[in-house]
């Protein structure tokens, strides 16, 4: 069974920064993409970053670009994303995704909450 | 950016009716589209890819057509379980983007 839990969520200051991470199970981890889509209090989904499945290739939304950076460790089976200069535009419910090709994310976790104020 | 509309923003129907929801496009995306639903509190759920093929165990009531810009989701027949968010998502290029959802309600 394929399972995808998030971490790492909570309140920061803006400017702060914030490091999620996503333990995956239940696939082979190396062998897909994976994304991190966000979706603020009461809004629709806004998709944030994504990486290949060896890491090589990584994608940013224009929002996010330049201020967070999407990594993973295929040992670990861990998907991350770090998060600089944090605004409040950016609180939101982050959720880990897997794409099963490069076209649509398949399982999604629950998704880890992140709210920047002072 | 290709920039998906999804209408009605809001769709209030009763459990027995068929559901018809639309995604446009702002270009072509092929078929490369996918529709998601979401339920309060939960994370969104695989319905339909590549525009009108079910995902593992999505009922048979839901079905997708479409290609090019012009995409529809299909409710044959609204269960109580049914009233939910939907979304379509694109990836045909870079950035993936979604629409803004359709709401449906009892």
């Amino acid at each position: 069974e394929v399972q995808l839990l998030e971490s790492g969520g909570g309140l920061v200051q803006p400017g702060g920064s914030l490091r999620l991470s996503c333990a995956a199970s239940g696939f082979s981890f190396r062998d897909y993409a994976m994304s991190w889509v966000r979706q603020a209090p009461g809004k629709g989904l806004e998709w944030v970053s994504a990486i290949s499945g060896s890491g090589s290739d990584t994608y940013y939304a224009d929002s996010v670009k330049g201020r967070f950076t999407i990594s993973r460790d295929n040992s670990r089976n861990t998907l991350y994303v770090q998060m600089n200069s944090l605004r409040a535009e950016d609180t939101a419910v982050y959720y880990c995704a897997k794409f099963s090709t490069w076209y649509r994310l398949d399982y999604w976790g629950q998704g880890t909450p992140v709210t920047v104020s002072s | 950016e290709i920039v998906l509309t999804q209408s009605p923003a809001t769709l209030s129907l009763s459990p027995g009716e068929r559901a018809t929801l639309s995604c446009r496009a702002s270009q072509s995306v092929n078929s490369y589209l996918t529709w998601y639903q979401q339920k309060p509190g939960q994370a969104p759920r695989l319905l339909i890819y590549d525009a009108s093929k079910r995902a593992t165990g999505i009922p048979a009531r839901f079905s997708g057509s479409g290609s090019g810009t012009d995409f529809t989701l299909t409710i044959s027949s609204l269960e109580p379980e049914d009233f939910a968010v939907y979304y379509c998502q694109q990836r045909s290029n870079w950035p993936l983007t979604f629409g803004g959802g359709t709401k449906v309600e009892i």
